[in-house]
């Protein structure tokens, strides 16, 4: 059964970074997996596609800040240069036999 | 642009049906498969439903499936769900979104959302 998890919470400060995980469940480490962003009383955004290699292809808009990376059975989300905007709810999504969404991590930006 | 608009969300009672439609611009909408997803107050994101682009195959979530149906109208770029035995736990923004192939499906294009609340 496919699982997605994601740590519930995350902080960082103004102006730095942050890596986001989401990890796949065993037997699927080599699923891509797409990254949403959620801002409060909004609705998702898609922001990249991370495949198990590590490459990355971005929505349109997104800033350069925003990148993709994995490692065996997680896949990363990092953004640098924090700002103010960039606090928001963040779910991994993919598809196969079981869940589609993690669970999401709430980004507070300090 | 790509241009997802929901509607027909609302007030309904407990046991009664409700049918969204979601108006799809901006692409080759015939070209695409559907979803709907959903999000019940202050929880994540609960895929419910999906159509092929050209409607021979759809699926639902266990949470939903003989309740719900998916449809869609290519000639007029429209998707719905209709949506029978409504249930409070269905109390929902339902977003209309769009897929794309490349290794997964994964979600390109969200709708803004359109809510439904469930009273008992």
């Amino acid at each position: 059964q496919l699982v997605l998890t994601q740590s519930p919470s995350a902080s960082a400060s103004l102006g730095a970074s942050v890596k986001l995980t989401c990890t796949l469940s065993s037997g699927h480490s080599t699923y891509a997996i797409a990254w949403h962003q959620q801002q409060p009383e909004k609705g998702p955004r898609y922001l990249m596609k991370v495949n198990s290699d590590g490459s990355h292809s971005k929505g349109d808009g997104i800033p350069d800040r925003f990148s993709g990376s994995s490692s065996g059975a997680e896949r990363y989300l990092t953004i640098s240069s924090l700002q103010s905007e960039d606090e928001a709810d963040y779910y991994c999504q993919t598809w196969g036999t079981g869940e589609v969404f993690g669970g999401g991590t709430k980004l507070t930006v300090l | 642009q790509v241009q997802l608009v929901e509607s027909g969300g609302g007030v309904v009672q407990s046991g009664r049906s409700l049918r969204l439609s979601c108006a799809a611009s901006g692409f080759s909408f015939s070209s695409y498969g559907m979803h709907w997803v959903r999000q019940a107050p202050g929880k994540g994101l609960e895929w419910v439903a999906v159509i092929w682009y050209d409607g021979s195959n759809k699926n639902y979530a266990d949470s939903v499936k003989g309740r719900f149906t998916i449809s869609r109208d290519n000639s007029k770029n429209m998707l719905y769900l209709q949506m029978n035995s409504l249930r409070a736990e269905d109390t929902a923004v339902y977003y209309c979104v769009r897929d794309i192939y490349d290794s997964i499906y994964y979600f390109d294009y969200w709708g803004q959302g359109t809510l439904v609340t469930v009273s008992s």
